[in-house]
Order: structure tokens, then sequence, then C-alpha cells
């Protein structure tokens, strides 16, 4: 079956620090990867996507790259800022899942000023 | 942008009685729609998928008789934990695929306390 594994949390950093959360996968075929993010008490918003090998994905300083040789799909910033706290979940749909996304179980960001 | 619409945000039921969450889909159709379960510093896990006008697909070790959805028009789907018990307490999260794309929106969440 599918999987994704990320990084163990949680990541404290400073701000205008660079970020890295690393996820990798396991899955049959060809499938999409998505990063979102959970702020305090809400749901989850799709941050960015990539939908095929060597995609990048972007969206508000945030940037990940389908790597099909690794199995990966990093998440990164270049410098993030205080309110880019929340829990980042990466995800796959595809392969075996007939559509269910399945998660990573989540990494923790705090940024401090 | 799509927008899914849970309620309610936050609820505390007695043990034993039966609360229901709504999930709308307020400017699109959904004929898919996920209801996750998530424990505190843990992923999201899947519980069931529901499609319009059909019985849901539960995921394994989930109760069907214990969590009852319904998805009774492409707008809104809802979830009712029965005889809920304090181990039922847990942010619960539902998400909607906009019918005919790879398009999915989730819910804002609710965090349901049994006492």
């Amino acid at each position: 079956g599918n999987s994704v594994t990320q990084m163990e949390g949680p990541v404290t950093l400073s701000e205008e620090a660079f970020l890295t959360i690393n996820c990798t996968y396991t899955a049959t075929g060809y499938p999409s990867l998505f990063w979102y993010v959970q702020y305090p008490g809400e749901g989850l918003q799709l941050l960015l996507k990539a939908t095929k090998a060597d995609d990048k994905g972007s969206n508000k300083g945030f940037e990940a790259t389908y790597r099909k040789e690794t199995t990966s799909f990093h998440l990164e910033k270049g410098s993030v800022q205080v309110s880019d706290s929340a829990v980042y979940f990466c995800a796959l749909r595809g392969g075996t899942s007939y559509g269910k996304l399945t998660f990573g179980q989540g990494t923790i960001l705090t940024v401090h000023p | 942008g799509a927008v899914v619409s849970q309620h309610p945000s936050r609820v505390i039921c007695k043990s034993g009685t039966s609360v229901k969450i709504e999930c709308r889909s307020l400017d699109f159709q959904a004929t898919t729609m996920f209801w996750y379960r998530q424990f505190p510093k843990k992923s999201l896990m899947l519980m069931a998928t529901s499609n319009e006008g059909s019985k849901a697909t539960y995921e394994q070790g989930v109760e069907k008789d214990k969590f009852l959805i319904n998805h009774a028009s492409l707008t809104l789907s809802t979830l009712t934990v029965t005889s809920a018990h304090p181990e039922d307490s847990s942010f619960y999260i539902c998400s909607a695929r906009e019918t005919g794309t790879e398009s999915y929106t989730f819910g804002s969440g609710t965090r349901l306390t049994v006492v």
C-alpha cells in the first residue's frame, strides 16, 4: 500500500532561518504529491502540489520538488516567518489509494522572533 | 475559491449521547466526501469515504454502526457519532472532492469532547 514518512518534529527555528522538512513516500505507479498546512484549531489548507516527476510546487515562498528517483518531496523555504508556525503534512494520492489521500504524521514547526 | 463549511467547530456532549457533525460544500458540488479523525500530535486517519446517494465505505477498524455517515446531497455530508464515549473525543475533519476534478477542500474541523 501507499505510505508517507515525514521527518520527526517538532522543528524550532528563528525568524528568517532556512527551513527543510523531509518527506519520502512509497507508492506504486505515479502518485500526486501534496503539502498541507494546519494552523492551530483549524482544518488543513493545501500549500502546494506536484503531479509528476521533476515538477516543482511553490506557494508563499515554500517549494517542493517531486523526485521520483529518491521518492521524495521535501518542503523548503528560504526565510521563515513567525506566521509560518503550524503543522505541515506531506501527502500523496494515487497508486493503490484510488483517490484517497495518504498523509504523513505531520511536522510541528515553531518560528520564534 | 472552494469553501467547505464544517459545523459545529466545537461540541461537548455527555457519554451515551449522539452528536452530528455537518460538512457542507458552499460553492461547488461534491460527489465524494471524506471523514478523518486526528488524534493529538498525530496525523489524520481516514475513517470513511462517502459518495452521494450510496453507502459510505469505511476503513478497516472503523465501526460503521458507531460512526454513521450520510451523504444525501451533492453539497452535504454528515457524520453522527452514536452513543459517544470519552475515547471518541477527538478532532474530526471532513474533506470534499469537487465533482469531476481532483481538487480537495478541507473543512475547518470539529473538536468533540465527550464527558
